[in-house]
């Protein structure tokens, strides 16, 4: 079956970057889109990007341009998204989703604190 | 880019009772939508795709329909696993994805 894992909880200060790693299994990887999405406590769903694994293309939302980089490295299956310049306001669980048309599956979401 | 308008924003409802949820698109977007399921700590799970599919191994109580701008989330007869938070989800003119506000449905 389809899973993506991801990478544990993160605290980092103010000003820091983050990386996160979502690692795909039960699908051939290239075939579909890696989208992030984030969502702070008790808030709504954010849609961050998106990276095709096959060609290394990607897009990010206006809002987060010049911040958010996302990869991927095929061999191992993998994608990441890596924030930087970290404020309180980006304190939130992080989700890799599978576009399938739309999300089908969902990593298990990954904690970042930002606190200084 | 698209906005998705869902109403209400949170209800209240009995086990047994019928649930509508509501999402409005600010255009047209065929039936390119999902709606997904949240419970408190875990990921977001499909129940709906292509606006009125049934995801498998969803419960047939959970139905969806509309076409364009105006989608409907049903669920015919409340179950205490169902009381959770609901969004609807577009892709017409993906990317980028954009979400609806979500309906937490609690215990009345």
């Amino acid at each position: 079956q389809v899973q993506l894992v991801q990478s544990g909880t993160e605290v980092k200060k103010p000003g820091a970057s983050v990386k996160v790693s979502c690692k795909a299994s039960g699908y051939t990887f290239t075939s579909y889109d890696i989208n992030w999405v984030r969502q702070a406590t008790g808030q709504g769903l954010e849609w961050m990007g998106w990276m095709n694994p096959n060609s290394g293309h990607s897009g990010y939302a206006q809002r987060f341009h010049g911040r958010v980089t996302m990869t991927v490295n095929t061999s191992i299956r993998t994608a990441y998204m890596e924030l930087s310049s970290l404020r309180s306001e980006d304190t939130a669980v992080y989700y890799c989703a599978r576009v399938g048309g739309s999300i089908d599956s969902w990593g298990q979401g990954t904690l970042v604190t930002v606190s200084s | 880019d698209i906005q998705l308008t869902q109403s209400p924003s949170s209800l209240s409802a009995s086990v047994g009772d019928r649930v509508t949820i509501t999402c409005r698109a600010s255009q047209g977007i065929r039936n390119d939508l999902g709606w997904y399921q949240q419970k408190p700590g875990k990921a977001p799970k499909r129940l709906i795709y292509s606006a009125s599919i049934l995801q498998s191994g969803v419960p047939s109580r959970f139905s969806g329909s509309g076409f364009g701008t105006e989608f409907t989330l049903t669920i015919s007869s409340l179950q205490p696993e169902d009381f959770a938070t609901y969004f609807c989800l577009q892709h017409n003119n993906y990317p980028p994805l954009t979400f609806g506000g979500g309906t937490k449905v609690e215990i009345k």
